[in-house]
């Protein structure tokens, strides 16, 4: 089993609704989650970190988190065409205390948003 | 501030060629990081560093070597190239934030053909 698991797509959806990405993870004793989005041929930038279990917004974005289930989701309301990336999911996975904390990154989903 | 730089942009080699990918943050950052990326793939760490001298292996790290004399460069070297090693190579920095993980802010990327 992967350790961070992301369908790689595509996902396509039209101009104006929503688009749902999932993540599911494997340990258990992960403590944080990022989105990082990546445009083609660029590096990839943070948009969102969470936490603790529920929901946090920022402007149209919106991550879901649920440690019992192990997974964890972006929402992008309005979607635009400018959207249009691959979305990478990171866990940090505690592996030593004190220490360095690996972040593993899924393979991404690609996002087109239709005009 | 300019964030995470890198040299080259791209590099076409030859194989059994060597060459050093540049990387410098002027963020005070403590952690670095290289990452190489494939084609539709996530993104895989080959070696991290958690402060000046201090250097370690992470998924990938055949084929490669780094070093960390100064907190601002993080260079890595690849000493006999293989066609293998075509990749887009990352550098990334962070602040640790101790349990809550830590966001990391990438370079731009190196693109490396290895023919």
């Amino acid at each position: 089993q992967k350790e961070v698991e992301q369908n790689s797509g595509p996902l396509s959806v039209p101009e104006g609704a929503i688009a749902s990405l999932n993540c599911t993870y494997s340990d258990r004793g992960s403590q944080s989650f990022f989105w990082y989005r990546q445009y083609s041929g660029k590096s990839p930038e943070l948009i969102m970190s969470i936490y603790s279990n529920g929901d946090k917004e920022d402007g149209r974005f919106t991550a879901q988190l649920n440690k019992a289930s192990q997974y964890v989701s972006l929402l992008i309301r309005d979607s635009q065409p400018s959207d249009s990336a691959t979305y990478l999911c990171a866990v940090n996975m505690l592996r030593n205390s004190g220490g360095y904390q690996k972040v593993t990154f899924g393979t991404g989903t690609k996002l087109q948003v239709i005009p | 501030n300019a964030g995470v730089t890198q040299t080259p942009k791209f590099r076409i080699l030859k194989i059994g060629q060597s060459m050093t990918l540049q990387c410098t943050q002027d963020m005070n950052h403590n952690y670095m990081y290289w990452y190489r990326q494939d084609p539709g793939m996530g993104l895989k760490l080959i070696y991290y560093s958690v402060g000046a001298g201090i250097t370690d292996k992470g998924e990938v790290p055949n084929g490669y070597n780094v070093s960390r004399s100064t907190t601002e460069d993080f260079p890595l070297r690849l000493e006999l190239a293989a066609p293998s090693q075509t990749s887009v190579y990352f550098c990334a920095s962070s602040y640790p934030r101790d349990a809550t993980g830590e966001t990391q802010y990438f370079g731009p990327g190196t693109r490396l053909l290895v023919l």
